[in-house]
């Protein structure tokens, strides 16, 4: 059982496109939604994260909009870019001592 | 050398070999955490040490067996591993364990169990 479930599982857009991958989970103590890039042959790499007492956060072409009611959460990237194609994975955590749970990934192609 | 670094990059090994896989971190962190990495399956938490003492086994069989010498360093230890076993093993290190500390992972060890 996932604990956090991520949409789509591919996304191909074109150059200054909007991207879009969803999350939801299920566990209403999470209180820490960070989001991981990863390129091919690298490890996964903190891209930006969230708390659930703010309903939006922004960083450059980057935002995190988070439904806490809807226990919901995505990612949009804006102007998206070829340098942005990367598997991006969502997750979640207790911010007390306790693991972080990822999502299963979206691989992202931007085409030009 | 800086972050998180693995070694090796790439491991190809049969059912009935042993091998290891190193870990070295050089961001000063006291946690350090193994995740297994499969195609279209969510990272897998294997284990955590936090303060070099093992705090999580995420139900790992014995066949993979880490070591924690020191905060800097942490190892996997495989034997007669399966065919299953095939995946990138992820090493990460954070200041300390909880999810509120940001994970940085290594590039990982591509294993191909044959």
């Amino acid at each position: 059982q996932q604990q956090v479930k991520q949409s789509p599982q591919s996304l191909i857009v074109q150059k200054g496109g909007i991207s879009i991958i969803n999350c939801a989970y299920e566990n209403t103590a999470f209180d820490y939604f960070p989001w991981y890039q990863q390129f091919p042959g690298k490890g996964p790499a903190l891209l930006i994260a969230i708390r659930p007492d703010v309903s939006e956060k922004k960083e450059g072409r980057f935002t995190i909009s988070f439904n806490k009611s809807a226990k919901q959460f995505s990612l949009h990237i804006m102007d998206s870019q070829p340098g942005d194609s990367a598997t991006y994975f969502c997750a979640a955590a207790k911010t007390s001592y306790d693991k972080v749970i990822f999502g299963p990934g979206t691989s992202l192609s931007v085409i030009p | 050398e800086t972050g998180v670094t693995q070694t090796p990059r790439h491991l190809v090994m049969g059912m009935t070999n042993k091998k290891s896989l190193k870990c070295e971190q050089h961001l000063g962190h006291n946690a350090m955490y193994w995740y297994k990495q499969s195609a279209k399956k969510p990272l897998e938490l294997m284990f955590v040490y936090n303060f070099k003492e093992q705090t999580e086994n995420n139900s790992v069989p014995s066949r993979f067996s880490p070591e924690c010498p020191n905060s800097s360093h942490l190892f996997l230890h495989l034997h007669t591993l399966q065919p299953e076993d095939s995946a990138l093993y992820l090493c990460a290190s954070s200041q300390v364990a909880g999810g509120g500390y940001e994970q940085y992972f290594g590039p990982g060890t591509r294993l191909t169990v044959t």
